[in-house]
């Protein structure tokens, strides 16, 4: 049972377009990462939200944890052909859930010069 | 340099011979995880260790042993691997706490089971 749907699950784009990843579930998560990931490499971090409703920004990338905190959204703005990667969205849970990290199917992004 | 090492990279087995793929990580984190990841599926939790001599299961355990008998190292065990095994594993560590659970990830190792 897949907790975290990703979409969409390929992405191809042109240099300078926008694009929204999306990353639902019906559970609720005490916080939502997002990675990105190149081919022969392990995920790394991109950021983590743990407030309902919270923005955050990191450059061209706008991250939205929605206000039930249980979905996301990932904008990129102006997409480079560097943007060309996995994304993966991962949820949290505290208490005695804690440690247990759910990752959705992953969106694969292709920027094209 | 803060890193998070699993050996070896690449591993092609044969069915029921016995593995371990070893992590060590150099952060003093006290959580440690492993996950397969296959096409479609995105990454799926094995198990877990909160911290020494803690370890739990995580979504997928079936087929696996762990063991957590130092903070750094945390290997994973096939005792009987079977070709369904095949897939590339990552593991992960992480400080313990709710905004802390950063987790840094290991470069994976490609496993295949004939």
């Amino acid at each position: 049972t897949q907790l975290l749907e990703q979409s969409p699950q390929f992405l191809s784009i042109q240099e300078g377009e926008n694009l929204t990843v999306y990353c639902n579930s019906s559970s609720v998560f005490s916080s939502l990462q997002w990675y990105r990931q190149e081919p022969g490499e392990g995920p790394v971090l991109l950021v983590t939200v743990v407030t309902g409703g919270e923005v955050k920004k990191l450059k061209r990338l706008t991250f939205q944890f929605g206000d039930a905190r249980k979905d996301s959204s990932l904008h990129i703005t102006a997409a480079q052909p560097g943007d060309t990667g996995l994304y993966l969205c991962a949820g949290g849970k505290g208490g005695t859930s804690y440690g247990k990290l759910t990752f959705g199917q992953g969106t694969i992004l292709t920027v094209h010069p | 340099e803060a890193q998070v090492t699993q050996n070896p990279r690449y591993l092609i087995t044969v069915t029921g011979k016995k593995l371990t793929v070893t992590c060590s990580q150099n952060m003093n984190h006290e959580y440690m995880s492993w996950y397969r990841q296959d096409p479609g599926l995105g990454l799926r939790q094995i198990y877990y260790s909160m911290n020494v001599e803690v370890t739990d299961k995580g979504d997928v355990p079936e087929g696996y042993k762990v063991s957590r008998k130092e903070k750094r190292n945390f290997p994973l065990i096939l005792e009987s691997p079977s070709p369904n095994q095949t897939s590339l594993y990552f593991c992960a560590s992480s400080f313990v706490g709710a905004a802390k659970n950063i987790q840094y990830f290991g470069a994976g190792t490609r496993l295949s089971v004939l």
